[in-house]
């Protein structure tokens, strides 16, 4: 149980594409769903908080406009990645998650911006 | 400064052998969580810890929490290739309803056959 699909897995595209990432929760309902990004050698850095049917939590420094987050509904949220420019490249991941469950994650997207 | 440290950085064994990672934080743990992942994926969760105290086990890992509920431990016994992967420890630091995460910088095993 508590499978995470995230997709899709790579994506590269030009810069001032906008790229969005879906993440589903597949056998449970998810009341909170996060969105993390992780640079080489680096910690995964929280982006945003999202709940189902209100507007995501962004973490400091993490420009709203930019990387907008939707969750349409408790199995499903999407990150778009507006204007992507080559310092948008990254690896980008999602975890789901309800009160009494740990977080679950996605398998990451490797966004690649030329 | 890193709110969560993990040690080592990176640890290379022969299989078979045993090792340790720990995780500490200046902040109480509520919540205590080892994920491991392979580069360039998603994170696999392995335990969770919640107790000062706390000992969990599987397979050959287990993880521990302290009783100050600042540090953790995670043991592999018998190490094997397929253990091979980057550790993350993450933790709730703030409690309460609260279920963001904050995580370490992971530690890098190799195990050798």
């Amino acid at each position: 149980g508590a499978v995470v699909s995230q997709h899709p897995s790579r994506v590269i595209c030009k810069s001032g594409t906008s790229v969005k990432i879906e993440c589903r929760s597949l056998d449970f309902q998810a009341t909170t769903m996060f969105w993390y990004r992780q640079f080489p050698k680096k910690s995964l850095m929280l982006m945003a908080t999202s709940n189902e049917g209100s507007k995501a939590t962004y973490e400091q420094g993490v420009e709203k406009d930019k990387f907008l987050i939707n969750h349409a509904s408790l199995t499903l949220s999407t990150l778009t990645v507006t204007s992507a420019h080559p310092e948008d490249s990254s690896f980008y991941i999602c975890s789901a998650q309800t009160p009494d469950q740990p977080q679950h994650f996605g398998d990451g997207t490797r966004l690649s911006i030329l | 400064s890193q709110e969560l440290e993990q040690s080592p950085q990176s640890l290379i064994v022969q299989e078979g052998k045993n090792l340790t990672i720990n995780c500490t934080s200046s902040k109480t743990l509520y919540g205590l969580y080892w994920y491991k992942q392979k580069y360039g994926e998603g994170l696999i969760f392995l335990m969770m810890l919640q107790k000062g105290g706390e000992e969990k086990s599987h397979e050959k890992i287990t993880a521990k929490l302290d009783e100050k509920k600042q540090q953790s431990s995670l043991h592999i016994t018998a190490s094997q290739p397929s253990h091979a992967g980057i550790y993350l420890c993450g933790a709730d630091i703030v409690g309460g309803s609260n279920y963001k995460l904050t995580f370490g910088k992971g530690t890098l095993l190799t195990v050798n056959p």
